[in-house]
């Protein structure tokens, strides 16, 4: 597709399992990003991978968050052990520059 | 590090009277700034954004922010909104040279009949 995508649209898990989200980035774009939207939170920055540079994790908010991106395409957000407060809608992004991102439209996680 | 404060969380205006949706950040360094719309249950769309040159800056749907570097705000206003403009605004700034965009809180936008 032409825009970037995002799977699944909602996850429903149980405290203490661990999910997967997945993103599709543009094709050709370098950098992607996932950002964490909570309820009156706005947009907390999670994770950056530009190119083959080494990625910036500085926003994960704990060592239950990890993400990869293969093959400098796709990207996967792990949450292990998950809890209540990690229920949100998580949004990934993608850019060729740095002029303009490009969203996908969210995975909406619930953990009950 | 930047940070971009928006100072209204919520703004209600009546159809077809002008608005303004305030954007203040913070950074040494020159910077790049964007105004981003997320419609209920969508992603994120741009409006418009300043790279350099020309301080006011036209975007989508009629709106435009301009540019105050002595101020550090970025404001985006539009002169007569329509119900469709009903959304949450975001603000955010990324560092020229670098590509972490960084958001503001957000501005909820209601438009009253």
């Amino acid at each position: 597709g032409a825009g970037v995508s995002q799977s699944p649209s909602n996850k429903v898990t149980e405290k203490g399992k661990d999910v997967e989200l997945r993103c599709d980035p543009i094709s050709g774009h370098t950098a992607l990003y996932w950002y964490r939207q909570s309820l009156g939170q706005g947009l907390e920055f999670l994770i950056y991978f530009q190119g083959n540079s080494a990625p910036d994790k500085s926003g994960l908010p704990s060592d239950r968050f990890s993400a990869e991106r293969t093959g400098g395409s796709v990207s996967t957000l792990t949450i292990q052990r998950t809890q209540q407060e990690d229920s949100a809608v998580y949004l990934c992004a993608s850019s060729l520059t740095n002029t303009e991102a490009f969203f996908g439209q969210g995975t909406r996680l619930t953990v009950v | 590090a930047q940070s971009v404060t928006q100072l209204d969380s919520q703004v209600p205006v009546f159809e077809e009277a002008p608005v303004e949706l305030r954007c203040n950040y913070s950074s040494s360094v020159s910077v790049y700034l964007f105004w981003y719309v997320q419609y209920p249950n969508q992603g994120l769309q741009l409006l418009l954004k300043y790279l350099s040159g020309s301080t006011l800056v036209k975007g989508i749907n009629g709106f435009e922010a301009e540019f105050n570097k002595s101020q550090t705000s970025f404001h985006l206003r539009k002169p007569s909104v329509h119900i469709s403009d009903t959304a949450e605004y975001f603000c955010a700034v990324s560092l020229q040279g670098a590509q972490k965009l960084v958001f503001g809180q957000g501005t909820r936008l209601t438009i009253n009949p």
